[in-house]
């Protein structure tokens, strides 16, 4: 079983619709994180949150919000969706003991019309 | 700030040869790298990581790569690429303070093999 799972895997909405794109992990990880890819510009950071208290905008914020409903659990809502948000989403994690590094999902492809 | 540049957008392989892909970043200090490897319609998956120690890190899937201070940069190498290597490739640098790196990434270099 994948230890980060993003649900639902494709979408397709209507501009000013509101959407909510789900993670999940088993990893045990108190850091989670949401980006999203644009051809051409790789990965942005749009919010990340260290444990369930703490929820931190990333570079592109704008649009979106988030909530961090346990520790396994972190979702992404766009609350009027307008088609420049159409992208692929990742939710990653991260373990902050050692050397950090972010461990990602498959991926949320997002159409919006 | 810090940032990462892949200056090949797409790079084309034949099967069997040796491929290198170039990563270049800016940081004040010391950065943690990463390769991370995105197949067609899968997410990202973490090839090779350098925080310290020795310059030429190994990493999976046969990759390597390796860290020049002096170049600020962290290309990745493969001595024989495969079919299945066909893929996006990502270089990332983690800055930040002790206890949280903040990935940047590069935009990305598309890897075509040819038989």
């Amino acid at each position: 079983d994948a230890d980060v799972t993003q649900t639902p895997r494709n979408r397709i909405t209507k501009t000013g619709k509101r959407i909510m794109l789900e993670c999940s992990q088993t990893k045990g990880h108190d850091r989670m994180y949401w980006y999203r890819q644009d051809p051409g510009l790789g990965l942005r950071l749009i919010y990340y949150s260290f444990d369930v208290k703490d929820i931190n905008k990333g570079e592109i914020s704008d649009g979106y919000s988030v909530s961090r409903q346990a520790q396994a659990k972190f979702s992404l809502s766009l609350e009027s969706a307008i088609p420049n948000q159409t992208a692929l989403y990742f939710c990653a994690t991260s373990d902050p003991r050692g050397v950090e590094t972010q461990y990602f999902g498959p991926g949320t492809r997002l159409l919006v019309l | 700030a810090q940032s990462v540049t892949q200056p090949d957008i797409h790079i084309t392989v034949s099967e069997g040869a040796s491929l290198e892909l170039r990563c270049n970043y800016s940081y004040g200090a010391t950065p943690y790298l990463f390769w991370y490897v995105q197949s067609p319609g899968q997410g990202l998956q973490l090839l090779l990581k350098y925080f310290s120690g020795d310059t030429l890190v190994q990493g999976i899937k046969g990759f390597e790569a390796e860290f020049k201070r002096s170049q600020s940069s962290f290309n990745l190498r493969k001595p024989s690429v495969h079919w299945s290597d066909a893929a996006e490739y990502f270089c990332a640098v983690g800055a930040g303070n002790t206890g949280f790196q903040k990935l940047v990434f590069g935009t990305g270099t598309r890897l075509l093999v040819s038989p």
